[in-house]
């Protein structure tokens, strides 16, 4: 299984300061995935990529943007928070030879923005 | 568009009971079809997938689910439950053409298990 960490576990902010939550894997895996999970909704795609510099967005990216500067990390940014980011952020990954979409998923990290 | 329903967002059921879980779905075709488990404070586990073949799929813990095509189905279930197994189980769906590969959650549904 990859290891995956994710960095801050927890953050309290205020609205309108830019968060940068971080995703770091050791599997080489080339697919990264940037969850929000909230009561009632399951866990709802942000971001997504498929390699180095390549991402693209998933169903609720809005106010939310990420890069992908090496293959081990994937970072999500927050540019001006808001309180309706309140939420718990899950990150995965995927080889690409992973047939059939096994993610493995690191331990969460909780935002409270106030 | 794919969608995952969970009917009951919680279920309560006596420890030695069975453990029924339900998950619907909407898709074109038969995706590729998934059961994760969250413990407190963690990440998702993979429970089971089923992707082809044999329909009724066997996991970890106990756990079982069976695709059940015509009803678009694919609820979890354990012949008798364990305090342990109080969690929280999500199914998921993914398109079997999906360039990028990504699952479609269902909203949850949270266990618990009685003494």
């Amino acid at each position: 299984d990859a290891g995956i960490t994710q960095s801050p576990r927890h953050k309290v902010t205020e609205t309108g300061t830019p968060v940068t939550l971080r995703c770091h894997q050791t599997e080489n895996h080339r697919y990264m995935y940037w969850y929000r999970q909230d009561p009632g909704h399951g866990l709802r795609l942000i971001h997504y990529s498929y390699g180095v510099k390549d991402t693209d967005k998933g169903e609720v990216s809005d106010g939310y943007s990420v890069s992908r500067s090496k293959t081990e990390d994937f970072l999500l940014t927050l540019e001006s928070a808001t309180s309706s980011q309140t939420s718990v952020y899950f990150c995965a990954s995927r080889d690409s030879s992973s047939g059939a979409n096994v993610l493995t998923f690191g331990a969460g990290s909780r935002l409270t923005v106030l | 568009a794919q969608s995952v329903t969970q009917l009951g967002s919680h279920v309560s059921v006596s420890e030695g009971a069975l453990v029924l879980l339900r998950c619907n779905y909407s898709s074109s075709v038969p995706p590729y079809l998934f059961w994760y488990v969250q413990y407190p404070n963690q990440g998702l586990q993979l429970l089971l997938k089923y992707t082809t073949g044999a329909t009724l799929v066997k996991g970890i813990n106990g756990f079982e689910a069976e695709f059940k095509k015509s009803e678009t189905s694919f609820h979890l279930t354990k012949p008798s439950a364990h305090m342990s197994d109080a969690a929280e189980y999500f199914c998921a769906v993914s398109e079997r053409d999906n360039a990028g590969n990504m699952l479609t959650f269902g909203g949850g549904t949270r266990l618990m298990v009685k003494p």
